[in-house]
């Protein structure tokens, strides 16, 4: 079956560590994105890829990065610099049909900082 | 600045009543979509609504779009507590790149 795959699940990230989120997609989309989501919020826009080896910074994009270096798969590293990372992290890749775009979302990762 | 708001935030009803949420957006595109949100969980798409006056329905939710209002309406019949959970609207920019989520509504259905 076709999806998007983001592990860990959860994780534990001590004060000072740069932590990585996997995010895997075998539906053949070219766009994917990274949002973050707090507790009682709506989502809000990290980083996106339209294409390999290219990306651009959403509206919180601070302390954070990512790479692109294969369609499939979209990393999200929470590096130190993030100082209030405790949230619900979500991947998504697009898709596109004659006039209409969707997302298609994975399960998410819970990062809490210990 | 796009703009995208829903209300009302939070939600609680009784079961088998009748509630609307309304989305407004301040983007020109004609594309607006719905999803859920379980706690804890991912999102699962609902609704694409395509084109003023586009109106979609599955089971309990209609949700229906007016471009020229910038306004798109979910429309609960009868709720069931299966239906609680936090319900985001959101419109793509004009080129498709972004998606801009509202702030959700957050449904509890009381039994």
């Amino acid at each position: 079956d076709g999806g998007i795959t983001q592990s860990p699940k959860y994780l534990f990230r001590k004060e000072g560590q740069n932590v990585t989120l996997s995010c895997e997609q075998n539906l053949n989309h070219d766009a994917m994105y990274w949002y973050r989501q707090d507790p009682g919020q709506g989502l809000r826009l990290i980083y996106y890829s339209q294409i390999v080896n290219d990306f651009q910074k959403g509206d919180i994009a601070e302390g954070y990065s990512v790479s692109r270096e294969k369609k499939e798969s979209f990393p999200l590293t929470v590096t130190s610099a993030q100082k209030n990372p405790t949230a619900f992290y979500l991947c998504a890749s697009r898709w596109q049909r004659t006039g209409v775009y969707g997302y298609t979302f994975g399960s998410g990762t819970r990062l809490t900082v210990v | 600045e796009l703009k995208v708001e829903q209300n009302p935030l939070f939600l609680s009803m009784q079961e088998g009543k009748n509630y609307t949420i309304y989305c407004n957006y301040s983007t020109t595109s004609d594309r607006l979509y719905w999803y859920r949100q379980d706690p804890g969980k991912s999102l699962e798409s609902l609704f694409v609504l395509l084109s003023n006056g586009a109106v979609k329905q599955e089971g309990r939710l209609m949700a229906s779009l007016d471009t020229k209002a910038r306004l798109s309406t979910l429309h609960i019949t009868a709720a069931v507590h299966d239906l609680s959970a936090t319900y985001f609207c959101a419109v793509d920019d004009d080129t498709g790149n972004q998606f801009y989520f509202g702030t959700g509504t957050s449904l509890t259905v009381i039994p």
